[in-house]
């Protein structure tokens, strides 16, 4: 069946630095991934899509990148500030109606 | 002011007593979708609808019905609740295009606590 991971441990960083999240995916070929930013006790916001035939998307300190070879997205937040603390959720969806969302990674950043 | 509103935001109810958690956008969408919500187990889709008096099933149906007899609305019915669909639940809406449903736009969330 089809499978997101992603890192169930926080990930914990001093202000100022990179923050990198991975998502890896089996038994899938997806036409595109989305990474959501998640506050606690809020719905989930969209932050970036990328597509298949895409290897980087950026906006502003946010950077995506998808291999479908490996079958793997990073997620990198530059320059991060303790507001950037949240948790951080990747979705993968084809041209059917469905999109399938891993279960987050927590990003805590130390002032 | 573009939003997805869900009620109630927080409910706790018994073992069998129906109930519906409304869902409305202002935004015009054709797509909307309900998801659960559980420690360790990420969003789980349990319907989706692709416009009017369009629905499907999503990974997680059983024990949940919808309806969309409009555009705004998409309403999540527990007939009879069980204490295994304790969840936060999200509904969440876009436009369709390009095939698929793209970026979601997503409500506040509906704790749901069933005893």
């Amino acid at each position: 069946s089809q499978k997101i991971e992603q890192n169930s441990e926080a990930l914990n960083i001093q202000e100022g630095k990179t923050a990198t999240l991975t998502c890896n995916y089996t038994n899938y070929s997806p036409a595109y991934l989305q990474w959501y930013r998640q506050d606690p006790g809020r719905g989930p916001v969209f932050l970036l899509l990328i597509r298949e035939n895409e290897k980087e998307k950026r906006k502003e300190r946010l950077k995506v990148t998808f291999d479908t070879t490996l079958k793997q997205s990073l997620f990198h937040i530059t320059a991060s500030q303790p507001a950037d603390s949240a948790t951080y959720l990747c979705a993968l969806g084809d041209s059917s109606y469905k999109l399938i969302f891993g279960s987050g990674t927590r990003l805590l950043v130390r002032p | 002011e573009a939003q997805v509103t869900q009620n109630p935001r927080y409910l706790i109810t018994v073992t069998g007593k129906k109930l519906t958690v409304t869902c409305s956008q202002n935004m015009n969408h054709e797509y909307m979708s309900w998801y659960r919500q559980d420690p360790g187990l990420g969003l789980r889709q349990i319907y989706y609808s692709m416009n009017v008096e369009v629905t499907d099933k999503g990974d997680v149906p059983e024990g949940y019905k919808v309806s969309r007899k409009e555009k705004r609305n998409f309403p999540l019915i527990l007939e009879s609740p069980s204490p295994n669909q304790t969840s936060l639940y999200f509904c969440a809406s876009n436009k369709l295009a390009g095939g698929g449903p793209g970026e979601l736009f997503f409500g506040e969330g509906s704790r749901l606590t069933v005893l």
